[in-house]
């Protein structure tokens, strides 16, 4: 059974300031994995993806990814009130194809201005 | 960003009846998806649909609930009798051709059972 933890908060993080997100997965042989953003009543949007350890990042985000630790985390710099959102993570079988996403409860997040 | 289209954006029904939920992928979409999202709760992957057949499904996927692409360009998901239980944001999701992990989701059916 794949699971996908998130720890669902609220985590409220000061304008400007750096928002740390978590992610745990149980299935070791998980090979793709992915930051969605969620606002209220809106369909998940992709906002990152990581496939191998280390970090990436592009502009204001970076994912890091610790298979070892099955452990994957979305830090976003700068935080605006914008990014106040439900945050996602999601995670897939090697191959990926048509293998469906598990997705974890999601993280909700309030940037405070 | 491509775009998937989803019909009715709501979609209000009485319990026991039928329900057809209409996608729109964009033309080089290869793969197809259904998730549902109950109220609070985590989006579930329902179904995946490749080549014309059901590719894997996920235990919420039982009897009553079936997928075709009939004209090769219309996505739908039916749900026979419907249960309370089945009250959810129901999203259609696609994958292109060129970047196939990225995985793009149409807005949504929420979908209420009375």
């Amino acid at each position: 059974q794949k699971e996908v933890e998130q720890n669902s908060g609220p985590l409220s993080v000061p304008e400007g300031a750096i928002a740390s997100l978590n992610c745990t997965y149980s299935d070791r042989v998980s090979q793709s994995f992915f930051w969605y953003r969620q606002y209220s009543g809106k369909s998940p949007e992709l906002i990152m993806s990581i496939y191998s350890n280390g970090d990436k990042e592009d502009g204001r985000f970076t994912a890091q990814l610790n298979k070892a630790s099955q452990y994957v985390s979305l830090l976003i710099r700068d935080s605006q009130p914008s990014d106040s959102a439900t945050y996602l993570c999601a995670v897939n079988k090697p191959g990926g194809g048509a293998d469906g996403l598990t997705f974890g409860k999601g993280t909700h997040l309030i940037i405070q201005p | 960003e491509p775009e998937v289209t989803q019909t009715p954006s709501h979609q209000v029904t009485q319990m026991g009846q039928e329900v057809i939920l209409r996608c729109v992928p964009i033309s080089n979409h290869l793969y197809f998806y259904w998730y549902r999202q109950i109220l609070g709760q985590k989006v579930e992957f329902l179904v995946s649909f490749y080549n014309n057949e059901i590719s894997e499904k996920s235990e919420i996927f039982d009897d009553q609930f079936s997928v075709e692409r009939p004209d090769g360009s219309n996505f739908t998901l039916k749900i026979r009798s419907t249960k309370l239980e089945d009250s959810a944001m129901y999203f259609c999701a696609a994958r292109d051709r060129e970047t196939n992990e990225k995985l793009f989701f149409g807005s949504g059916t929420q979908l209420s059972v009375l």
